[in-house]
C-alpha cells in the first residue's frame, strides 16, 4: 500500500539547518509531486512547498522562499526538505505528503517529524 | 498568500448534520476545482477526506460531502458520529501554483 516513511525527530540549534527525508513506497513515485507542510504544536497546518518529482521543479511559499530546498532522489523515491537558518519559531511537526496528480492534493501524508530549534 | 477562513469550531450532536466552510478569493477556492478537506485526530497525521471540492477517495465515507459556490467551499458531514470529532482543514491551489490551507476547525460531537 501507499506508504511514506520520515526520518526521525531533530534538535537543532537556532542559526542551523535541518534536513527531512520522506521515503516513498507503493505508488509511482516518478509521476507524482510531494508536498510539505509543517504545523507547529495547536496551531494550523502550513504549506511550505512542492516539488514534482519527474521535472524537479519546485514551487515555494514566498515565506519560505529564502531558506527552504525540496528535492528528490528517484532511485531510492525519497524527497528531501531542508529548511536553514534556523529559528525558534520554526520549532514544529513537519509533513511529507504525496499528490498523485500533481494538483495540490495531498493524498497520503508521511507520519511527521518533529523538529525542535532551541539553544 | 492568507490563510483560507473557516469558523474556529462547530458542533453538532450525533446522527445531525453539520456544514464547515471555507472562504477564499478568485485567486484560489474560487478560480480552482482543487479544494480538499483534510481530517485530523490529536497526535495524528492529516487524512484526505474529499479532493477536487467533491470526490472521496476510496474508504472515506458517503457520509462526507464537498460542494462550491464562488469562493466558498464547503464541507458537510451527516448522521454525525463520535469518531468524527477532529480538526478539519481545507485546502487550495492557487494562481501562484502554491497551495494554501484554512486555519482549521475544530468539531465537536455533543
Amino acid at each position: 500500500q501507499m506508504q511514506l516513511v520520515q526520518s526521525g525527530p531533530e534538535v537543532k540549534k537556532p542559526g542551523t539547518s535541518v534536513k527531512v527525508s520522506c521515503k516513498a513506497s507503493g505508488f509511482t513515485f516518478t509521476s507524482s509531486a510531494v508536498q510539505w507542510v509543517r504545523q507547529a504544536r495547536g496551531q494550523r497546518l502550513e504549506w511550505i512547498g512542492w516539488i514534482v518529482v519527474g521535472s524537479g521543479n519546485t514551487n515555494y511559499a514566498q515565506k519560505f522562499q529564502e531558506r527552504v530546498t525540496i528535492t528528490r532522489d528517484m532511485s531510492t523515491s525519497t524527497a528531501y526538505m531542508e529548511l536553514s537558518s534556523l529559528r525558534s519559531e520554526d520549532t514544529a511537526v513537519y509533513y511529507c505528503a504525496a499528490d498523485i496528480a500533481a494538483a495540490g492534493t495531498c493524498d497520503y501524508w508521511g507520519q511527521g517529524t518533529l523538529v525542535t530549534v532551541s539553544s | 498568500q492568507s490563510a483560507l477562513t473557516q469558523p474556529a469550531s462547530v458542533s453538532g450532536s450525533p446522527g445531525q448534520s453539520i456544514t464547515i466552510s471555507c472562504t477564499g478569493t478568485s485567486s484560489d477556492v474560487g478560480g480552482y476545482n482543487y479544494v480538499s478537506w483534510y481530517q485530523q485526530h490529536p497526535g495524528k497525521a492529516p487524512k484526505l477526506m474529499i479532493y477536487d471540492v467533491s470526490n472521496r477517495p476510496s474508504g472515506v465515507s458517503n457520509r462526507f460531502s464537498g460542494s462550491k459556490s464562488g469562493n466558498t467551499a464547503s464541507l458537510t458531514i451527516s448522521g454525525l458520529q463520535a469518531e468524527d470529532e477532529a480538526d478539519y482543514y481545507c485546502s487550495s491551489y492557487t494562481s501562484s501554483s502554491d497551495v494554501v490551507f484554512g486555519g482549521g476547525t475544530k468539531l465537536t460531537v455533543l
